[in-house]
C-alpha cells in the first residue's frame, strides 16, 4: 500500500494569490511526478523529479514550478493563481509501478 | 509518437455482466503496462500491472492480458458489479526505470443495477 499524502484536498482561493501544492511520501521513493487533470479529461503530466535536487517540466506547459529538496517532499507552486488554474492536481511516486496520491481539487476564482 | 488509446470511451452494462475493456498502443518495445481505477474527483488507483515478460496478470474479479506483438492489453472484468462503476486507465511504461507513463483517455464503466 502506498503512502501519498496531499494537502490541501480541496482549496477555493481568489485570483493573484500565491498557493502552493504539498504531496508528501513516506515510501522512499526517487522518482515523484505532478500530473493535472480537469473534471472528466484526461492526465496531463506537468512536472516530475527523478530525486533530490532533480527537476523536470512535463508534456503540458504549465505555469507552476516545483522543488525537490528532501526525497518524501515534492511541493507544487503557483506564484499568482489564475481561473485557468482550476483543475486537479495529482502527486505519484514510481517504483516498478505509479502510485497517486488523493489529490487536491483547486478552484480560483 | 508513443500513443495510448482506449475504447470504448464510455460503456453501459447491467449487472452481473462479464466485460472487456481494450487498450492499444503505437509502440511494443514496452517495459511494463499498467490498470487504475479512477472514481469520480479521486485519485488513481492501481489494479493490476503487468510487466512485459508476463502474458496477462489476475486480482480477484479482474484479468489483464497483454499482447506485447499487437500492442494490445485487455482487462477482462467478471460478474460486474455497481461498485465497478468507474474509469479505467492503461497506462504504458516504455522509459525503464524512468517511471514516466504513457496513459489513454480512460474507458467509464457504468453498471447498472
Amino acid at each position: 500500500e502506498a503512502d501519498i499524502y496531499q494537502t490541501p484536498r480541496y482549496l477555493v482561493i481568489g485570483t493573484g494569490k500565491k498557493i502552493t501544492l504539498e504531496c508528501s511520501q513516506t515510501m522512499g521513493h526517487d522518482k515523484m511526478y505532478w500530473y493535472q487533470q480537469d473534471p472528466g479529461m484526461e492526465l496531463h503530466l506537468i512536472h516530475y523529479s527523478y530525486g533530490v535536487n532533480s527537476t523536470e517540466k512535463g508534456d503540458l506547459s504549465s505555469e507552476s514550478t516545483v522543488s525537490r529538496i528532501r526525497t518524501e517532499h515534492f511541493p507544487l507552486t503557483l506564484e499568482s493563481a489564475r481561473p485557468s488554474h482550476t483543475s486537479q492536481y495529482l502527486c505519484a511516486t514510481y517504483r516498478v509501478e505509479q502510485y497517486f496520491g488523493p489529490g487536491t481539487r483547486l478552484t480560483v476564482t | 509518437k508513443q500513443e495510448v488509446t482506449q475504447i470504448p470511451a464510455a460503456l453501459s452494462v447491467p449487472e452481473g455482466e462479464n466485460l472487456v475493456l481494450n487498450c492499444s498502443f503505437t509502440d511494443s518495445a514496452i517495459y511494463n503496462l499498467q490498470w487504475f481505477r479512477q472514481d469520480p474527483g479521486k485519485g488513481l488507483t492501481s489494479l493490476l500491472l503487468i510487466q512485459s515478460s508476463q502474458r496477462e496478470q489476475t486480482s480477484g474479479r479482474l484479468n489483464a492480458s497483454l499482447d506485447k506483438s499487437s500492442g494490445r492489453s485487455t482487462l477482462y472484468i467478471a460478474a460486474s458489479q455497481p461498485g465497478d462503476s468507474a474509469t479505467y486507465l492503461c497506462a504504458v511504461d516504455y522509459g525503464g526505470s524512468q517511471g514516466n507513463l504513457i496513459f489513454g483517455k480512460g474507458t467509464k464503466l457504468s453498471v447498472k443495477p
